[in-house]
């Protein structure tokens, strides 16, 4: 069974750059997270879907941050303009959450490492 | 909203027993206590998850005592490949929405000398 695929996996911008990050999920997942990471530091959470409903995005930073997820499968996970600070690894993950806390543990993709110069 | 405390590191020998104790002394009622393990350059994977009592997979064991407020991941027998930072998650698995929160912390950074 094929993983959470991320693309790219690298990537390497100057600020202000617009950028865009894409996840397929665990067929049949309906809950994706993405999540960024810096370095030495555990995942934050940017946002949560429920298939295609977002029902946890007050960490997404929304003037320049946005994400979608369509049909309720991919996701994309747009930056612009892009920032310094936005320099991170951004995870994406999938769970199958069938209720009464059956099937939560999340899936990681392998991450994109984005710099920002 | 549960927070955890972990140690930040922890050194052990290949073939040792390693036991990672996580704090979180304002657990709810409906919390449950789950595990995780990053590799470099990796996403987190799954290790185990409890509610209560022990629970023992494959991989590792989870002792939760009776007050809830600490959990200890024990794994048998460590190997190199175990070198990995550790995670300790709380959070209510039950409800959906936006009232579901889980926070990670700083993890803990075990090495596996041989």
């Amino acid at each position: 069974e094929a993983g959470v695929v991320q693309s790219p996996r690298y990537k390497i911008i100057e600020k202000k750059q617009p950028v865009a990050f894409w996840c397929n999920p665990i067929s049949g997942h309906n809950t994706l997270y993405w999540y960024l990471q810096n370095l030495g530091q555990g995942p934050e959470l940017l946002i949560r879907y429920e298939n295609e409903e977002a029902v946890d995005d007050s960490q997404l930073p929304k003037d320049r941050f946005s994400a979608e997820r369509l049909k309720g499968v991919d996701s994309t996970l747009k930056i612009q303009p892009a920032e310094l600070g936005d320099s991170a690894v951004y995870l994406c993950a999938s769970s199958l959450d069938l209720g009464a806390g059956v099937g939560n543990e999340q899936f990681f993709g392998p991450g994109t490492r984005l710099t920002v110069l | 909203l549960a927070k955890t405390t972990q140690p930040i590191s922890m050194d052990s020998y290949e073939g040792q027993e390693v036991n990672i104790t996580c704090s979180h002394n304002n657990i709810a009622t409906n919390d449950y206590i789950t595990w995780y393990q990053q590799f470099p350059s990796q996403g987190p994977r799954f290790i185990i998850q409890g509610y209560k009592t022990k629970v023992t997979n494959e991989v590792a064991s989870l002792f939760i005592p009776a007050d809830r407020k600490s959990s200890t991941l024990s794994l048998p027998r460590v190997s190199l490949s175990d070198t990995a930072v550790y995670y300790c998650l709380v959070g209510d698995m039950f409800v959906a929405g936006n009232n579901r929160k889980l926070i990670w912390g700083l993890g803990t950074s075990l090495a596996v000398n041989p």
